[in-house]
């Protein structure tokens, strides 16, 4: 079974610009989260979608975003990059489902690196 | 609110080894907890889990960790430490919250250096 994709893998983009990531699920996942990676702060949750809903929210600006689409495939998007905004962001899939949820097992991609001149 | 403490941020053993990573959690609910794997420039490898079933959960590559309730501790052990052990590990819950979402909290890494 393909594991979670990420495309791209690097990014270089300058302040001010806007950057799009796609995210591709394992195959029969439903659920796709959404993480940031800074030394600095780690790894903290953005979002996540279940169904085409986003589902939870992490506390980041209104200019990070997300959506997912009928085929569970997810982007996320960031407008007016800022130099902070430099990290690797981490998608994740799961099945998804309801109860479960908490306790599903996640499964990442292996990252874009979007560096921030 | 849940949220995971790893105790040390870099970890240092000789080839052969026992390792010992240690993490402390905190959760209003009973916790999901998770250890994940990072080798460099790679993303994140599920070490193990534990879900309410057994205290003692045993994972891939010989790690294995302990679930303790009065302890609210979670350490990760392997017997024998080896080269390609060598990454970041991170100590991780579940937000359970109020609804049923698959949020996750993640401590802030523990590095393990496994010295030849």
């Amino acid at each position: 079974k393909a594991g979670v994709t990420q495309t791209p893998r690097y990014l270089i983009k300058t302040r001010g610009q806007q950057v799009t990531l796609s995210c591709s699920p394992i195959s029969g996942h439903r659920s796709v989260s959404w993480y940031q990676q800074t030394p600095g702060q780690g790894l903290q949750f953005l979002f996540e979608y279940f169904s085409e809903t986003q589902r939870n929210k992490g506390n980041f600006p209104g200019r990070f975003s997300g959506r997912q689409f009928s085929n569970s495939r997810s982007e996320m998007n960031v407008s007016t990059l800022e130099l902070g905004d430099s990290a690797l962001y981490l998608c994740a899939s799961s099945r998804g489902g309801g109860a479960s949820a908490p306790t599903d097992t996640q499964y990442f991609g292996p990252g874009t690196r979007l560096t921030v001149l | 609110a849940q949220s995971v403490t790893q105790l040390d941020s870099h970890v240092s053993v000789s080839e052969g080894t026992p390792v010992l990573l240690r993490c402390n959690y905190s959760s209003s609910y009973s916790p999901s907890l998770f250890w994940y794997v990072q080798h460099p420039n790679k993303g994140l490898q599920l070490l193990l889990k534990y879900t309410s079933a057994a205290t003692l959960v045993k994972g891939i590559n010989g790690f294995e960790a302990e679930f303790k309730k009065s302890e609210t501790s979670f350490h990760l052990t392997k017997p024998s430490a080896h080269m390609s052990d060598a990454a970041e590990y991170f100590c991780v819950v579940s937000d359970r919250g109020s609804s049923n979402t698959g949020k996750l909290i993640f401590g802030q890494g523990t590095t393990l250096q496994v010295k030849p």
